[in-house]
């Protein structure tokens, strides 16, 4: 039963443009909640995260939205540059401090 | 330069052997999860520990899956016996409470 869901298996964006992954969870204990991204042969690395308490939170290029009502937030890349090109994972964390990802979304940024 | 240090990197056994994979935590992170990654799952959790007890393991097939931390400096996941549809990429990551999961760089396993 997968808690934490990204839809999308691939994106793909022009160099410049705005990318957006998005996430789904089901579970309404998750208030925490990250994004990691993933070369090949690397693990994941830690990206953004952010609290239930808000809706936004802002990195450089990376902003994270996130709308409790839906059980959804978005990673936005802008401007989306080659090197952003990789896997990224959505995860969410509860009151257990366990920690859910999803299944992943290939971002390819063509230049 | 605090990182997590995972043993073997890659491994290639024979169906019905035993593999231990092993996981050395960042100094004094207190939580411990095994992931398992493959396409269909994405980044499946398998198993947790916090300050070495096992805190949820539902993840994980129990009939031929066990992990354990024998002293806060070692985690580990074995397999016996493995099976083909073992073959995945093992992650380990830690965390220091309410920061986020550093991750190892992975056991890859083909079981043949």
């Amino acid at each position: 039963d997968q808690q934490v869901k990204q839809n999308s298996p691939s994106l793909s964006v022009q160099e410049g443009r705005i990318s957006i992954l998005n996430c789904d969870y089901t579970n309404s204990m998750f208030d925490y909640f990250l994004w990691y991204k993933k070369y090949p042969a690397e693990g994941p690395t830690f990206l953004i995260s952010i609290s239930s308490i808000k809706d936004k939170n802002e990195d450089g290029r990376f902003t994270v939205f996130l709308n409790k009502s839906a059980k959804h937030l978005s990673l936005h890349i802008v401007p989306s540059q080659p090197g952003d090109s990789a896997v990224y994972f959505c995860a969410a964390q509860g009151g257990a401090n366990n920690l859910f990802f999803g299944t992943g979304t290939r971002l390819t940024v063509i230049p | 330069d605090a990182r997590v240090t995972q043993t073997p990197r890659h491994k290639v056994t024979e169906m019905g052997q035993e593999v231990t994979m092993r996981c050395q935590p960042i100094l004094g992170h207190n939580t411990v999860f095994w992931y398992r990654q493959t396409m269909m799952q994405g980044l499946e959790l398998l198993a947790y520990f916090r300050n070495r007890a096992p805190l949820d393991d539902s993840g994980m097939p129990k009939d031929r899956f066990s992990a354990e931390m024998p002293d806060a400096t070692l985690a580990t996941l074995k397999i016996q016996p493995s099976e083909p549809r073992d073959s995945a990429v093992y992650f380990c990551a830690t965390v220091l409470v309410n920061t986020e999961a550093f991750f190892g760089q992975g056991t890859r396993l083909t079981v043949v």
